[in-house]
């Protein structure tokens, strides 16, 4: 499977701990976004990294989230001490180099449930 | 007043009717236009990706823009029970600045085709 790679599908955090879900770019894709779908709500733009650099971080909460992409490995978002309001689904996004139409191809997202 | 507007229905239609999935939006920047469909607990799939005002088509889709209205739809002909899923418009501005990798997405609309 050639697709963008998100894991783990279902994470379970209690409040006060962290949670990292980590993104795999579909092969010979550069670009990496997250995005983050609330119930009721559409797809809110959060972060978007090539690697080793943050593009635009306009969409992250101010506190206790970040976003990382290594040189090696996959896109990592982080969330510290969360609360119950970050219950949500994550979803990464890939695309190739370069400006103008690159779409993006998303993957099945990350569901986080916060108890 | 959100930068894209999307009735989200929920849209009920019988098998082989023709579907009209519509948006609006306020952000002249916004130069490329997207739509995915979503099934219940993926992540959203790229259907039809567009620049230019008019019609491109795609099998059974249409993708129609008309900029200087700043109205975009989605046509399905033929539908089939399988098209039942939430259809989501997005669009982003032309490249240039930091913000040209993020996609700005309507509500979604839920459409239902029965048998």
């Amino acid at each position: 499977n050639a697709g963008v790679m998100q894991n783990p599908r279902h994470l379970v955090r209690r409040r006060g701990q962290e949670a990292r879900l980590r993104c795999s770019p579909m092969k010979g894709h550069s670009h990496v976004y997250w995005y983050r779908q609330l119930p009721e709500e559409g797809l809110k733009f959060m972060v978007y990294l090539q690697k080793e650099n943050i593009i635009d971080e306009s969409g992250m909460p101010k506190e206790r989230f970040s976003a990382e992409f290594p040189k090696e490995g996959p896109s990592i978002l982080r969330i510290q001490q969360v609360v119950r309001g970050d219950s949500a689904a994550y979803f990464c996004a890939s695309s190739p180099e370069g400006q103008g139409l690159k779409p993006q191809h998303f993957g099945d997202g990350t569901r986080l449930s916060i108890l | 007043q959100k930068e894209v507007e999307q009735d989200p229905g929920p849209l009920s239609v019988p098998e082989g009717a023709i579907v009209s999935l519509n948006c609006t939006y306020s952000n002249s920047a916004f130069q490329y236009f997207m739509w995915y469909r979503q099934y219940s607990r993926k992540g959203p799939e790229l259907l039809m990706y567009t620049y230019s005002s008019g019609n491109k088509e795609d099998g059974r889709f249409t993708a129609q823009v008309d900029k200087s209205s700043k109205y975009i739809s989605l046509f399905i002909r033929d539908s089939q029970p399988s098209d039942s899923a939430t259809y989501l418009c997005a669009m982003k501005p032309r490249a240039g600045g930091t913000s040209y990798g993020k996609l700005t997405f309507g509500q979604g609309t839920i459409l239902t085709v029965h048998p």
